[in-house]
């Protein structure tokens, strides 16, 4: 059991580039979110998924998307980097019942730099 | 709207000492509460989480944490702590918007075990 996973650990962007972190769950849980890490500023929601073919924007979506075509997986995808993307990104995935969400998960992150 | 305040960003402390983190939510409804520990270059990790009964609730490597209704407040404590225990920590409410429950989290505590 592997937990939550995500790929790549540390990236390097050039201004205007796009990439996909890529993340995934075996805990065959069905909410998975994106979090974004900034220095002294706690963790904020990007996106949100309640299961597969379903997601949501969080706080701050704006430069992102996301798609969920299984339960395992959860992308995000960055189409234009700029600098105000760098920062560290955490996948996390939880088990909900009947809108009572239990404990977030969380993956060891993804450390992106945009210069 | 909730929100949640942790009153230190950094808290220093010997080995063997004991430590309060602070933790203040604002809230008008029932909330769930939770703390996370992140340490260095890793994602977070649950260490214990309040959902109802017993305002006091102990969770893992040896913390506690007491809910208290009235001054709204979710406080960490450890009684001993060890130069392990450096690392940030993250107060985090549950609130319930577009149907489930979303976590909001606090800007952290960075505690710093000396010896």
């Amino acid at each position: 059991n592997a937990g939550v996973t995500q790929t790549p650990k540390f990236r390097i962007l050039k201004i205007g580039q796009s990439m996909t972190l890529q993340c995934a769950q075996d805990m065959n849980h069905n909410y998975m979110y994106w979090y974004r890490q900034d220095p002294g500023m706690g963790l904020k929601l990007i996106y949100y998924s309640v299961g597969a073919g379903i997601t949501d924007k969080g706080e701050v979506p704006n430069g992102y998307n996301v798609s969920r075509s299984t339960t395992e997986d959860f992308p995000l995808r960055l189409e234009l980097a700029a600098p105000s993307q760098t920062s560290v990104y955490f996948c996390a995935s939880s088990y909900s019942l009947a809108g009572v969400t239990d404990t977030q998960y969380f993956g060891p992150g993804t450390r992106l730099t945009v210069l | 709207a909730q929100s949640v305040t942790q009153l230190d960003s950094q808290v220093p402390v010997f080995e063997e000492a004991p430590v309060e983190l602070r933790c203040n939510y604002s809230s008008s409804v029932s909330v769930y509460l939770f703390w996370y520990v992140q340490y260095p270059n890793q994602g977070l990790q649950l260490l214990l989480k309040y959902l109802s009964g017993s305002t006091l609730v102990k969770g893992i490597n040896g913390f506690e944490a007491e809910f208290n209704k009235s001054q709204t407040s979710f406080h960490l404590r450890k009684p001993s702590v060890h130069i392990s225990d450096t690392a940030e920590y993250f107060c985090a409410v549950s609130r319930f918007s577009g149907g489930y429950n979303k976590l909001i989290f606090g800007a952290g505590t960075r505690l710093a075990v000396h010896p």
